[in-house]
């Protein structure tokens, strides 16, 4: 059971540099979100989507982007690194809850981002 | 807007200490509830939730959580610490139904000495 994967786990840009963080799911959830972690600030969200074609900001959007194109599948953008975006980076997944589901987030194995 | 306060930022236990992490929220309305244990180098995971019902929880690992609603508190518990607890502890909570947004609290630092 793979549940939530992230590719790839660690990474190194320089500032300006665009990449896309891979995360895929496989357990049919329809909600997917995007986190980052930062010492002592605890994970906050980037952004995050609740089907197929329908993404949303979270509390710190800026300098990223998601699409959601499939339900498996749901990458992060980073259009032109900074610095600032050095951060490991968590995927998470869970289900709407209806018919008996619960909708407990699971969490990817995260990707360690530095941006020089 | 709801927010989580962890008021513990670091902790250190001597093996089997007991433990108790604290964590407060805000919010007025029907919340869920977790706890979630991140250790060293690897992704998070869940150790418990309250959804509903008792609000004594019990997880994974002798881990267990009471919520006290009139003290908007979710404070983790375990009587007997071990070195393979040493790890960093979660708190978060969302809105119950739908989709509402996950807010984590800043993360509490346990490390158990053998």
């Amino acid at each position: 059971n793979a549940g939530v994967t992230q590719t790839p786990k660690f990474q190194v840009l320089k500032t300006g540099q665009s990449m896309t963080l891979q995360c895929a799911q496989d357990m049919n959830h329809e909600y997917m979100s995007w986190y980052r972690q930062d010492p002592g600030m605890g994970l906050r969200l980037i952004h995050y989507s609740v089907g197929a074609g329908i993404t949303d900001q979270g509390e710190v959007p800026n300098g990223y982007n998601v699409s959601r194109s499939t339900t498996e599948d749901f990458p992060l953008r980073l259009l032109s690194a900074a610095p600032s975006q050095t951060s490991v980076y968590f995927c998470a997944s869970s289900s709407s809850g209806g018919a008996g589901r619960t909708n407990i987030q699971y969490f990817g194995a995260g990707t360690r981002l530095s941006v020089l | 807007a709801q927010s989580v306060s962890q008021h513990n930022h670091h902790v250190i236990l001597s093996e089997a200490a007991s433990l108790e992490l604290g964590c407060n929220y805000s919010y007025g309305g029907t919340v869920n509830l977790f706890w979630y244990v991140q250790y060293p180098g690897q992704h998070l995971q869940l150790l418990l939730k309250y959804f509903s019902g008792d609000p004594l929880v019990k997880g994974i690992k002798g881990f267990e959580a009471e919520f006290i609603k009139s003290k908007f508190s979710f404070n983790l518990r375990k009587p007997s610490v071990q070195w393979s607890d040493t790890a960093e502890y979660f708190c978060a909570v969302k809105n119950s139904g739908g989709y509402q947004k996950v807010t984590f609290g800043t993360g509490t630092k346990l490390q158990v000495i053998p």
